[in-house]
C-alpha cells in the first residue's frame, strides 16, 4: 500500500516567512523508465475544492506564484512556500499517482502567526 | 474555462444507493487525454479517490469500493455518473467529480475540480 504522511499537522508562518511542508511516501513513487516522481500537491481553501499546484513533483501548475515549489525524489518530498502570502492559508495536500490507486497524504494546515 | 458540476440528492437513506452525474462544460469527455473522476472528503477529513472512468467506459476503482460502485459515462450529454450502493453513516461525505491526467494508461494528477456536494446517508 502506498501510504502518505505528512509533517507537520499544521504549521504557523509570518507573512513574508518561509514555509516548509514535508511529505513522505511508504514506497518509492520515482518511476525507473522515465525518472518521474508520481507526486502532487494541492492547495485547499475552506469552502473550496482542492487546486493544483505542482506535479511531477516540481511542476507548477499554469498560473501558480512562483513562490511555491517543490523538490524530493524517491520517499521524500517538500512543497515550499518561500514568502506567504494572507492568500497561502489553507490546508495543503500531497497525492500520489504511482500506483493506479491514487492516494492522498492526510493534509498539512497552514496559517498566518 | 474548463467546468465540473455535480448533482443528486443530498439526502440518501441507509442501504439505498447513492447516484450522482457531474457535467462537465468547456471540454469534451471524449479526449483520451483524460480520466473522469470521483473524489470524497468525509467532514473535516482528507481526500479518499474513488475511482474513474475513461469516454470508452473504461473504468479503475478504489479496492474499499468496488462491491459497491458503478460508474457511466454519457457522452451525448458531456456527463459521467456514479453509483453507490448500500450506504451508511460512513459513506456521508462531500463528493467531487474532477478530471484526471491520464498517462499511457493510468491516471495523474487532477487538473480541474468540481465544486463538490454533500451527501449525508441519514434515515
Amino acid at each position: 500500500d502506498f501510504v502518505l504522511t505528512q509533517s507537520p499537522e499544521s504549521l504557523s508562518v509570518s507573512l513574508g516567512e518561509r514555509a516548509t511542508i514535508n511529505c513522505k511516501s511508504s514506497v518509492s513513487v520515482l518511476h525507473s523508465s522515465n525518472n518521474r516522481n508520481y507526486l502532487a500537491w494541492y492547495q485547499q481553501k475552506p469552502g473550496q475544492p482542492p487546486k493544483l499546484l505542482l506535479y511531477w513533483a516540481s511542476t507548477r501548475e499554469s498560473g501558480v506564484p512562483d513562490r511555491f515549489s517543490g523538490s524530493g525524489s524517491g520517499t521524500d518530498f517538500t512543497l515550499t512556500i518561500t514568502s506567504l502570502q494572507t492568500e497561502d492559508v489553507a490546508v495543503y495536500y500531497c497525492q500520489q499517482y504511482y500506483s493506479s490507486i491514487t492516494t492522498f497524504g492526510p493534509g498539512t494546515k497552514v496559517d498566518v502567526k | 474555462q474548463v467546468q465540473l458540476q455535480e448533482s443528486g440528492p443530498g439526502l440518501v437513506k441507509p442501504s439505498q444507493t447513492l447516484s450522482l452525474t457531474c457535467t462537465v462544460s468547456g471540454a469534451s469527455i471524449t479526449s483520451g487525454s483524460y480520466y473522469w473522476s470521483w473524489i470524497r472528503q468525509h467532514p473535516g477529513r482528507g481526500l479518499e479517490w474513488i475511482g474513474y472512468i475513461s469516454y470508452t467506459g473504461s473504468t479503475y476503482y478504489n479496492p474499499s469500493l468496488k462491491s459497491r460502485l458503478t460508474t457511466s459515462v454519457d457522452t451525448s450529454k458531456n456527463q459521467f455518473s456514479l453509483r453507490l450502493s448500500s450506504v451508511t453513516a460512513a459513506d456521508t461525505a462531500l463528493y467531487y467529480c474532477a478530471r484526471q491526467i491520464a498517462d499511457f494508461g493510468s491516471g495523474t494528477h487532477i487538473d480541474y475540480w468540481g465544486q463538490g456536494t454533500l451527501v449525508t446517508v441519514s434515515s
